[in-house]
This record gives structure tokens, C-alpha cells and sequence, in this order.
């Protein structure tokens, strides 16, 4: 099973600030990655797959990096709205489909 | 409008029976492998279970292999977790998931979720 461990577990971020989110994965995924984001009471909502592909409606702010081992999702200008929890998740090694543990990013 | 609704949650005793449902609705819901992922109280995202399009391929986490059962009624366009033997580590919020794929150049399927429904609650407690 891959091992999936995200980096920080939260992060306090003012609004218009960069924000940059870690990932890694125990072993090699290639490009086998998919980012969410989860605020309060709602469901998952997916972001970014193929570690770099930013789902349908997604804004521009949002954009993922890496292959391998290493990820990162980078908000460039955080909105009040981005305020949440995110998720990363591998898909190359299934089953188990796994996700990391979350990185809460909060109001500064 | 795409959309999954899932239902049947609720509370029930450690031991006990819970059949959750999910009611797809705005996508070819046979064409699509379908996903039940569940959140534990203040926790992380756990993969639960996965069926394939025809119900034929089925896989389970292991900490429910045996206890669950996953299928679908691709003429309701609904998916079903028949869940038994109810554990109080089972509580969660369990999520119906749609999975698409990318297909590698060796035409490896990978699948990851790209729908979500809102969630049902489950709370096994006496």
C-alpha cells in the first residue's frame, strides 16, 4: 500500500498570499495524483488530476506540481473562499486507492 | 446537472445492518466505475470500496472486506453498500464517488474521483 503524507498539517496564510502545499508519496506514482478541497459540512471536491491538470471550473489560482515521489499544490493568490482543508490522493497503485492525512489552510 | 444522492444512513447498534444507496443522475451511469469513500468523525478521507461498470470487478479496503458488499443497478442508475457486522469504527460520513480514468500509453486504466455526492451518516453506538 503507498503511503501517502502531507506537508504541513495546517498552514495560516493571510488573504492574497501564496499558499504551497506538500505531498508525498512512499513510492513512485508517476503522474497518478489528484488533489481536493473540503470545506466544513461539504464533500470532497476535486481539483487537480494527472498532478497537474486542473479539473473543470477550477480556477487558474490553483496549480499542481511534480511526478514521482514529490507534489505540491500552489494557490497563487488565496481568496476567502480557498480557505479549507486539501487532500492529496494516488491512483497508480489500486486498490488501495490512498490519501493523505490533509493540510488545513487557515486565516491569518 | 451531474449528480449523486446518497441515503440510508443512520444510527445502529454495533453488530447491526446498514444498506446505504446512491442515485446517480446527469452521466451515463453504466459507463462509469463508482466508488464509496467514508470520513470518520474529524479525520481523513478513507477509500472504501470500488465496482466497475457491469458490477463484475469489485474491490474493498481491508478493513471491510467481508462485512461489506458493494453493487449497482445500472437500470436505476443507482449503487448500493449492503454494510453488516457494524463496528463503531465504521461511523463516518460515506460518500458515493464517481471515478474517471486516464489511460496510460500501455492502456493501464487509472481512476481517481471527480464526483462527489454530499454524504450520508452512519453512527454505530448502543
Amino acid at each position: 500500500e503507498i503511503v501517502m503524507t502531507q506537508s504541513p498539517a495546517s498552514l495560516s496564510v493571510s488573504p492574497g498570499e501564496r499558499a504551497t502545499l506538500s505531498c508525498r508519496a512512499s513510492q513512485s506514482i508517476s503522474s497518478n495524483l489528484a488533489w481536493y478541497q473540503q470545506k466544513p459540512g461539504q464533500a470532497p471536491r476535486l481539483l487537480i488530476y494527472g498532478a497537474s491538470t486542473r479539473a473543470t471550473g477550477i480556477p487558474a489560482r490553483f496549480g499542481g506540481s511534480g511526478s514521482g515521489t514529490e507534489f505540491t499544490l500552489t494557490i497563487s493568490s488565496l481568496q476567502s473562499e480557498d480557505f479549507a482543508v486539501y487532500y492529496c490522493q494516488q491512483y497508480d497503485n489500486w486498490p488501495p486507492w490512498t490519501f493523505g492525512q490533509g493540510t488545513k489552510v487557515e486565516i491569518k | 446537472e451531474v449528480q449523486l444522492v446518497e441515503s440510508g444512513g443512520g444510527l445502529v447498534q454495533p453488530g447491526g445492518s446498514l444498506r446505504l444507496s446512491c442515485a446517480a443522475s446527469g452521466f451515463a451511469f453504466n459507463f462509469y466505475e463508482m466508488a464509496w469513500v467514508r470520513q470518520a468523525p474529524g479525520k481523513g478521507l478513507e477509500w472504501v470500496s470500488y465496482i466497475g461498470p457491469s458490477g463484475t470487478t469489485i474491490y474493498y479496503a481491508d478493513s471491510v472486506k467481508g462485512r461489506f458488499t458493494i453493487a449497482r443497478d445500472n437500470a436505476k442508475n443507482s449503487l448500493y453498500l449492503q454494510m453488516n457486522t457494524l463496528r463503531a469504527e465504521d461511523t463516518a460520513v460515506y460518500y458515493c464517488a464517481r471515478a474517471s480514468s486516464v489511460v496510460s500509453p500501455s492502456n493501464y486504466n487509472y481512476y481517481y474521483m471527480d464526483v462527489w455526492g454530499k454524504g450520508t451518516t452512519v453512527t454505530v453506538s448502543s
